[in-house]
């Protein structure tokens, strides 16, 4: 059974202050892994896709990376809008169609 | 291009009830996935249906259904409301692998 598992549970940071989130996955073969940004009350927003080890992606302050057993979501230099909770999921190859298994999240708050 | 919209935004409904919720899709997505999401077990996948026909199906139990209509709109029904329906139901699209959400219909259930 795929599993997804996202530390830590929730990141207080000041503003301008860099911190790392952390995915680590199980999946019987890996077709994606996905970071999402949801804000309180609305749907997830995609950020990027990653599809295999070594691979890295960069939007504006966000970086992700990618590894065989576990993917990481890069924070620099956060503002306040920058707070969220920021969602993991993989798609499997094996799997129909494009289910996810998403991870319980990291909540952030930036503090200006 | 307009997002994936989904109505009613809110509901609140009694135990035993049932309830249809309704998805549109990005234009052009032909394939559409329904999430779960409580505070306590997170998104959790439903189902996903894809030109009409339901493409993976999700560990719930038969209470949750859905379809989809030849324009790719999408319809999840929950027959016999139970209070642990009580969750944000999200509808996502896509065209390729990415899934695309809507903004979530939250249900309450009393």
């Amino acid at each position: 059974e795929d599993q997804v598992t996202q530390s830590p549970e929730a990141l207080r940071l000041q503003e301008g202050e860099s911190s790392s989130l952390n995915c680590s996955y199980t999946v019987s073969g890996l077709r994606g892994l996905f970071w999402y940004r949801q804000d309180p009350g609305k749907g997830p927003e995609f950020l990027f896709t990653l599809y295999s080890a070594g691979e890295e992606k960069e939007k504006e302050r966000l970086k992700a990376t990618l590894t065989k057993k576990e993917s990481f979501l890069h924070i620099t230099a956060p503002k306040p809008e920058d707070s969220a909770t920021y969602l993991c999921a993989v798609q499997a190859r094996a799997a129909a169609g494009n289910k996810l298994t998403f991870g319980g999240g990291t909540r952030v708050l930036v503090k200006p | 291009k307009a997002g994936v919209t989904q109505t009613p935004r809110y509901l609140i409904k009694t135990r035993g009830q049932q309830v249809t919720l309704s998805c549109s899709p990005i234009s052009g997505h032909r394939s559409v996935s329904w999430y779960q999401q409580t505070p306590g077990q997170g998104l959790q996948f439903l189902f996903e249906y894809f030109s009409e026909t339901q493409r993976n199906k999700g560990n719930f139990p038969g209470r949750f259904s859905g379809r989809q209509f030849s324009n790719s709109r999408s319809e999840m029904n929950v027959s016999t409301l139970e209070l642990g329906d009580s969750a944000l139901y999200l509808c996502a699209s896509s065209f390729r692998e990415t899934q695309y959400f809507g903004p979530g219909t939250r249900l309450l259930v009393l």
